[in-house]
C-alpha cells in the first residue's frame, strides 16, 4: 500500500551515540516533515523540506540534522543522543500544501529512547 | 505566526452523549484547519478540514467542525458518542507557510 514508511519502529541508544531514523513515501509528495512527539505536548516541527536538495527547521532542530536528496527519503540523524531526545517520532508527507486537497500522510511512527 | 490552543487535555462523555472538543488558533492570514486524530501506538489520520468555502465540515465517523472567523475557533463535534472514539485528538493550523502547527491535544475517553 502506499504511504509513508518509517524504520526503525523502536530504538534504544545510549547517550551519546549517533543515529538515522529513515523515513520513505511512495506517493511522489514534494513536501515532507519530522514532528515529535512528547506527552502533554502535542507534536512539534523538528525540519521539514518542500523538495529535493531543500529543507528548513521547524520549532525544535537542535540536535538533529536532515537531508533530502531524493523526493522519496527523508532520514533524521540524532547526533549525540541525550536523554531529552527520548520521543516518539513521526514522518509525514504532502503534495501540495495549499491546495484543497491537502493533507498529511503520516507513517506510524517511531519510539526512541536515550538512556 | 499561527498557533492552536486546544482547551482541556482530557475530556471524558458517556456513550451516546454530545462529543466537544475545543480549538481556537491564531493566524495572520486565512487559515486553513485540521482535527486529527491519534489511536493508540498508531500514527495521526485525518478527521476534517476547512480550506475555503462552507464553514460547516463534515469528516469521517460523524464527526463535523465548524469555522467561526468572529471566534477564532474550530471546534469538533459528534452527536452521539461510541466507544471506538476513544483516541486523541490534534487540531491544527496551517497559516501562511508550509507547516502545519498542531495543539497538545486532547484525550477522549468514553465512558460505557
Amino acid at each position: 500500500n502506499a504511504g509513508v514508511t518509517q524504520t526503525p519502529k523502536f530504538r534504544i541508544l545510549k547517550i551519546g551515540q549517533s543515529m538515522t531514523l529513515q523515513c520513505a513515501q511512495d506517493m511522489n509528495h514534494n513536501y515532507m516533515y519530522w514532528y515529535r512527539q512528547d506527552p502533554g505536548m502535542g507534536l512539534k516541527l523538528i525540519y521539514y523540506s518542500v523538495g529535493a536538495g531543500i529543507t528548513d527547521k521547524g520549532e525544535v532542530p537542535n540536535g538533529y540534522n536532515v537531508s533530502r536528496s531524493t523526493t522519496e527519503d527523508f532520514p533524521l540523524r540524532l547526533e549525540l543522543a541525550a536523554p531529552s531526545q527520548t520521543s516518539v517520532y513521526f514522518c509525514a508527507s504532502s503534495s501540495q500544501i495549499y491546495s484543497g486537497a491537502n493533507v498529511l500522510t503520516f507513517g506510524a511512527g517511531s519510539r526512541l529512547t536515550v538512556l | 505566526a499561527q498557533s492552536v490552543t486546544q482547551l482541556g487535555s482530557h475530556v471524558s462523555v458517556s456513550e451516546g452523549a454530545l462529543v466537544l472538543l475545543r480549538c481556537n488558533y491564531s493566524s495572520s492570514v486565512p487559515p486553513y484547519l485540521f482535527w486529527y486524530v491519534q489511536y493508540p501506538n498508531q500514527g495521526l489520520q485525518l478527521l476534517l478540514k476547512y480550506t475555503t468555502g462552507a464553514t460547516l465540515v463534515k469528516g469521517i465517523n460523524g464527526f463535523e467542525a465548524e469555522f467561526k472567523k468572529s471566534e477564532t475557533s474550530f471546534h469538533l463535534t459528534k452527536p452521539s458518542a461510541h466507544m471506538s472514539d476513544a483516541a486523541e485528538y490534534f487540531c491544527a493550523v496551517l497559516g501562511g507557510n508550509e507547516k502545519l502547527t498542531f495543539g497538545t491535544g486532547t484525550r477522549l475517553t468514553i465512558i460505557p
